[in-house]
């Protein structure tokens, strides 16, 4: 069975500056891992994946880290502009098809 | 479609009335998935179609859930004598074939129960 937990509920970065979330997951059996972005009264957006053949994945401003040892990710965001300010959750995968996500982290970022 | 279209997308009913929430996939996706966000909470999973099958239905709280995918596109899910506990928005989500690859969300439906 999979879990996952983002143990910061929220995080305040000053703008320009780096955001770092971070995720911890369980069960490193399967080895496809993604970030959502979630504004209020909206669904969850995807922002970005990792698969476990890499232990970087970057895409403009946004990438994420993977250490397989520690079972853990993390997602990097620079510069932090105040439209990144939402809510990021991670997703690990429980199976072949489920994923699990964590409970998010709000991030705020000020301008 | 271009993206999950989730109707309605605010629901009000009184305790021990029947819901229904409709999801409309991205065309030619042949996974789906509903999700249930509660306050402070991610996404939980419920349910997961490959095609017209529910392949995986373990995340259903009790039989009062029921979830349906006739024709491998639409899809409903069901609350049979809601309660208040059952307030939550209601995410579904799919994917182009269900394996490893990113799952796209609507924008849920939020169901409130008096």
């Amino acid at each position: 069975d999979q879990q996952v937990k983002q143990n910061s509920p929220s995080l305040s970065v000053q703008e320009g500056r780096i955001s770092i979330l971070n995720c911890d997951y369980t069960n490193s059996m399967f080895d496809y891992f993604l970030w959502y972005k979630k504004y209020p009264a909206e669904g969850p957006t995807f922002l970005i994946s990792i698969s476990s053949i890499k232990d970087k994945n970057e895409d403009g401003r946004f990438t994420v880290f993977l250490n397989k040892s520690a079972k853990h990710l993390s997602l990097h965001i620079v510069p932090s502009q105040p439209g990144d300010s939402a809510v990021y959750f991670c997703a690990a995968p429980s199976g072949t098809y489920k994923y699990i996500f964590g409970t998010g982290t709000r991030l705020k970022v000020l301008a | 479609g271009a993206g999950v279209s989730q109707t309605p997308s605010n629901k009000v009913t009184e305790k021990g009335k029947y819901v229904e929430l409709r999801c409309d996939p991205i065309s030619g996706h042949t996974a789906l998935y509903w999700y249930r966000q509660s306050l402070g909470q991610g996404p939980e999973f419920l349910i997961y179609f490959q095609g017209t099958g529910a392949a995986d239905d373990s995340g259903l709280p009790n039989d009062r859930f029921f979830a349906v995918r006739p024709e491998g596109s639409v899809s409903t899910l069901k609350i049979q004598r809601t309660e208040r506990g059952d307030s939550a928005v209601y995410l579904c989500a799919s994917s182009r074939t269900g394996g490893a690859g990113e799952l796209f969300f609507g924008e849920g439906s939020r169901l409130t129960v008096l």
